[in-house]
């Protein structure tokens, strides 16, 4: 069964700490992976594509790795602000001749603390 | 640049009823993704509109279809509505089928 996971499910920091989000996927069929931030009841907004000839993209605060041998990805928050509560999902896209699918994980809550 | 547009943001319907979701996508893209998020969880993949074709598909049953017609926009129709259908639903747009998705903001359907 192809999964994604991501841990923690929740996390509090305060304000001005580095975090760092975990995603986890099973099948090593993957074509890119991308991070999103999702507000409560919102759509999601893309932070980061990662093509899985990549190893990392940086956008701002933000640097997503991949490791393809592993089957992980990780996003790096630098300098946390309120601003960044949020759920964080990541996205894998898998890509084979017999399929060609999007599996999100369960997303990450973050709520940082001012 | 509009992004991508969903409508209605809100619908409410009965069990057993017809609803039809719409989404422009961004402009450019010409791929339209569809998915479901049921509350707390993530995204599930619906299915794929390229070249108004379907071209891929998630786990959903048939009772779940779409189109996409030739200025690249896209809708979803769902029959015979169950309470377990109740979800935010999300489209996606890109310029090809595996380039960078954008996401408009969901259409929150209730089942009652």
């Amino acid at each position: 069964k192809q999964e994604v996971t991501q841990i923690p499910a929740a996390l509090s920091v305060p304000e001005g700490e580095n975090l760092v989000l975990n995603c986890s996927f099973t099948d090593s069929a993957i074509y890119n992976l991308q991070w999103f931030r999702q507000d409560p009841g919102k759509g999601l907004t893309s932070l980061l594509l990662i093509q899985s000839s990549q190893r990392e993209q940086t956008s701002g605060r933000l640097n997503a790795s991949l490791d393809k041998s592993s089957g992980r990805s990780t996003l790096y928050i630098a300098a946390s602000q309120p601003g960044d509560s949020a759920t964080y999902l990541c996205a894998v896209r898998l890509r084979k001749t017999s399929y060609d699918k999007v599996i999100f994980g369960p997303g990450t809550s973050l709520s940082v603390i001012p | 640049d509009a992004g991508v547009t969903q409508s209605p943001t809100h619908l409410i319907k009965t069990r057993g009823q017809q609803v039809t979701l719409r989404c422009s996508p961004k402009s450019g893209h010409d791929t339209v993704s569809w998915y479901q998020q049921a509350l707390g969880q993530g995204p599930q993949f619906i299915f794929q509109y390229y070249e108004e074709e379907e071209r891929q598909r998630g786990n959903f049953p048939d009772r779940f279809s779409g189109h996409q017609f030739p200025n690249y926009s896209s809708e979803l129709n769902v029959n015979a509505l169950l309470l377990g259908d109740s979800a935010l639903y999300l489209c996606a747009s890109s310029f090809g089928t595996g380039a960078e998705a954008f996401f408009g903001q969901g259409t929150r359907l209730t089942v009652v």
